[in-house]
C-alpha cells in the first residue's frame, strides 16, 4: 500500500527567502506525481504534475523534482511571497483510478 | 478552457435529512470524474469515481451514493445523512488514469 509523507507539517518563514517542501512515498512504481496548493476552505489548484520520466518540472518560481529510486519529490519556491502562504500537498499516481494517494500536506506562512 | 463547478459551497443538514451535492464540468468531453471527502488532519479519501455515464465505482461502503446522468455532471447523494458525514467534499476530474488532477472549489456539508 503506497504512503505519502511530508515533512514538515507546517513551516514559516520570512518574504523573500527560498524553501522547499518535501514529498515521500513508500513505493517506486509510480506513473505521475503532482503538487497542490489550497487555500483555507478552498479546493486544491494543481501546480506542477511530473511524469515518472521526468526529473523536474519548473513553472515560474516553482520547481519540482522527482527522484523514484529514493522515493522523494521536493518543491522549490523561489523568493517567497506572502500570497505563497497555503498548504501544499503532494499526489502520487500508482496506476489505477483509485491508485492516487495524497499527502497530509505542509503549512507554508510567509511572512511580510 | 475547462473547468468544474461545484455546489453548493456550503451545507448545514439535520441528521436524517436528504443530500445532493453536485459536480460539473465545462469545456471538455469524457472527463474521469471523482469525489474525494477531506478531513482535518487526513489525506484525501476517494469516495467514488466514474469513468463515463452510469459507471460508478465506490471506494468505501458507507452512506453515501453517487451518479453520473450526463457525461459531464456527477451528483453525491445520500438519502439520510449521518452525523459521520460531516466533512469537506471535492469533486475532481481528469482526462487519463494517472492524469493530472482538477478539483473543484469544494462543499462544506455540516450534519447537526
Amino acid at each position: 500500500k503506497q504512503e505519502v509523507t511530508q515533512i514538515p507539517a507546517a513551516l514559516s518563514v520570512p518574504e523573500g527567502e527560498n524553501l522547499v517542501l518535501n514529498c515521500s512515498f513508500t513505493d517506486s512504481a509510480i506513473y505521475n506525481l503532482q503538487w497542490f496548493r489550497q487555500d483555507p476552505g478552498k479546493g486544491l489548484t494543481s501546480l506542477l504534475l511530473i511524469q515518472s520520466s521526468q526529473r523536474e518540472q519548473t513553472s515560474g518560481r516553482l520547481n519540482a523534482s522527482l527522484d523514484k529510486s529514493s522515493g522523494r519529490s521536493t518543491l522549490y519556491i523561489a523568493a517567497s511571497q506572502p500570497g505563497d502562504s497555503a498548504t501544499y500537498l503532494c499526489a502520487v499516481f500508482s496506476g489505477g483510478y483509485q491508485k492516487v494517494t495524497f499527502g497530509i500536506g505542509t503549512k507554508l506562512q510567509v511572512i511580510p | 478552457s475547462q473547468t468544474i463547478h461545484q455546489w453548493p459551497a456550503t451545507l448545514v443538514q439535520p441528521v436524517g435529512s436528504p443530500l445532493s451535492l453536485e459536480c460539473t464540468v465545462e469545456g471538455t468531453s469524457n472527463p474521469n470524474l471523482y469525489w474525494y471527502r477531506q478531513a482535518a488532519g487526513r489525506g484525501l479519501q476517494l469516495l467514488f469515481y466514474s469513468v463515463g455515464i452510469g459507471q460508478i465505482s465506490s471506494e468505501v461502503p458507507q452512506n453515501l451514493s453517487a451518479s453520473r446522468p450526463q457525461d459531464r455532471q456527477f451528483i453525491l447523494s445520500s438519502k439520510k445523512l449521518l452525523l459521520s458525514d460531516s466533512g469537506f467534499y471535492l469533486c475532481a476530474w481528469n482526462l487519463r488514469r494517472v492524469g493530472e488532477l482538477f478539483f473543484g472549489e469544494g462543499s462544506r456539508l455540516t450534519v447537526l
